[in-house]
């Protein structure tokens, strides 16, 4: 079965601290994706970004980078110099191959981000 | 700037009554789900269509809950009759599987029940 954990409940940091949201996965599967979806107060779900497991090389985008090992089966996000605006629940997710699948979710990190 | 559409918005009911929850997806997306969030579950998938056939309807309480998709631009989650532990913000999402293409999950912005 897969499964998501994300150990994080809370996290509160003062703004331009770095801050990484941690997130392990388990599947049986060989070729699955992973992702991060942000959901501010307002309540919508923002996708942030997708990797398939073949792909382990780290993505930066911005002030966002991920870091993926598959041998930790861990799929890391970082934010660099964060914002009050970042302060939302992230959500790490798995899907089975193809992508366009259904989407298992992790318990999310609630992070507050103050001035 | 294509989007998933959810309506109501917001609904507040009383137990025992029929709720019923509407999805657009995107146009040309083959692909549908139905998630439900609460505080103690989480994100959790009720079910899921591809070309309007049900693939997945596990995660759905079948005595209560019905899902459908009437046509390829409708998806329909009905529960009768409700408890107030449906309280919940239910997620329509929509992709595209086509060939072995990916294409990401694109959710709509919700319907947050109330049941009271």
């Amino acid at each position: 079965a897969q499964k998501v954990t994300q150990a994080q409940t809370e996290i509160s940091v003062v703004e331009k601290e770095d801050v990484t949201l941690d997130c392990v996965y388990e599947t049986r599967d060989t070729t699955y994706y992973l992702f991060w979806y942000k959901q501010p107060p307002s309540g919508e779900l923002v996708f942030l970004i997708r990797r398939n497991s073949f792909d382990e090389q780290n993505e930066i985008s911005g002030r966002y980078s991920w870091n993926f090992q598959k041998s930790t089966s861990s799929f890391n996000f970082t934010i660099t110099a964060s914002q009050v605006v970042d302060s939302a629940v992230y959500f790490c997710a798995l899907s089975e191959a193809g992508g366009s699948e259904k989407l298992v979710f992790g318990k999310g990190t609630k992070l507050t981000v103050n001035p | 700037d294509a989007r998933v559409t959810q309506t109501p918005r917001h609904k507040v009911t009383e137990m025992g009554q029929e709720v019923t929850m509407r999805c657009q997806p995107i146009l040309g997306h083959n692909t549908v789900f139905w998630y439900r969030q609460t505080m103690m579950q989480g994100l959790e998938l009720l079910a899921y269509f591809r070309n309007r056939a049900p693939l997945d309807d596990s995660g759905m309480p079948k005595d209560r809950f019905s899902a459908e998709m009437p046509d390829a631009t409708l998806a329909t989650l009905k529960i009768q009759p409700s408890e107030p532990r449906d309280s919940a913000v239910y997620f329509c999402a929509s992709g595209l599987v086509q060939g072995g293409a990916y294409n990401e999950q694109f959710f709509g912005p919700g319907t947050r029940l109330t049941v009271l």
